[in-house]
């Protein structure tokens, strides 16, 4: 599929399971981000990606791990999880310099930790 | 820091009623602000932006002026319709900000026939 994909679509876990978001793009965008999405909070970036091999924290990146060893994938991973990390989790890519500044985002994984 | 405010929700309107949603920000420099929107069950899409002071971004109805007297950034519809229901989302991305954004909490819109 063209465009930026998320899977699972939604997850119930446990309380200290490992959980792996998944995200691809098919753009071959330079940067990529993780967000999560509460009430009362908009979107929080959690990490973010400006290439292959080179990630950094964004403004909430506790009790979350990436890795980027493919420009088109992005995965998230909740090392134990935890009733806190339930949430609304999106992926989003984009291009520097193509004059937009715009970044496309994904539909989105409803994440719930039980 | 960089931080976003938008008027708390939800906004209710009539079909056809004019819409402000307020946005107003704190950033150093000169920022890039943005107006995203989110179809239920959708992710967010780009719906206008600005880059610098006193440009006004529009798209599909909607517009917006970057006001830095002000701070602001408030998006405005003169006719709403029913399929304009959505929560919208102010973001701003810091000068030098290497594409991050920043958002508002968010603001729902529901319009009614």
């Amino acid at each position: 599929d063209a465009g930026i994909t998320q899977s699972p679509r939604y997850k119930i876990t446990e309380t200290g399971r490992q959980v792996t978001l998944m995200c691809h793009q098919t753009w071959s965008h330079s940067y990529m981000f993780w967000y999560r999405q509460d009430l009362g909070h908009g979107l929080r970036l959690i990490y973010y990606s400006a290439a292959a091999d080179i990630t950094d924290k964004g403004e909430v990146p506790d009790g979350y791990v990436v890795s980027r060893s493919k420009t088109e994938n992005f995965p998230l991973t909740l090392e134990s999880a935890t009733r806190s990390q339930t949430s609304v989790y999106f992926c989003a890519s984009s291009e520097p310099g193509q004059g937009v500044d715009e970044q496309f985002f994904g539909p989105g994984t409803r994440l719930t930790v039980l | 820091g960089n931080s976003v405010t938008q008027m708390e929700g939800p906004v209710t309107l009539s079909e056809e009623a004019f819409l402000t949603i307020n946005c107003t920000y704190t950033a150093t420099g000169y920022p890039s602000l943005f107006w995203y929107v989110q179809y239920p069950g959708e992710g967010l899409q780009l719906l206008l932006k600005a880059t610098k002071a006193d440009d006004k971004g529009s798209n599909k109805g909607f517009e917006a002026t970057y006001r830095k007297e002000t701070t602001s950034f408030h998006l405005e519809k003169g006719s709403v319709q029913v399929s304009d229901s959505a929560v919208y989302f102010c973001a701003l991305r810091p000068w030098g900000g290497y594409n991050k954004l920043i958002f508002g909490a968010g603001t729902r819109l529901a319009v009614h026939p």
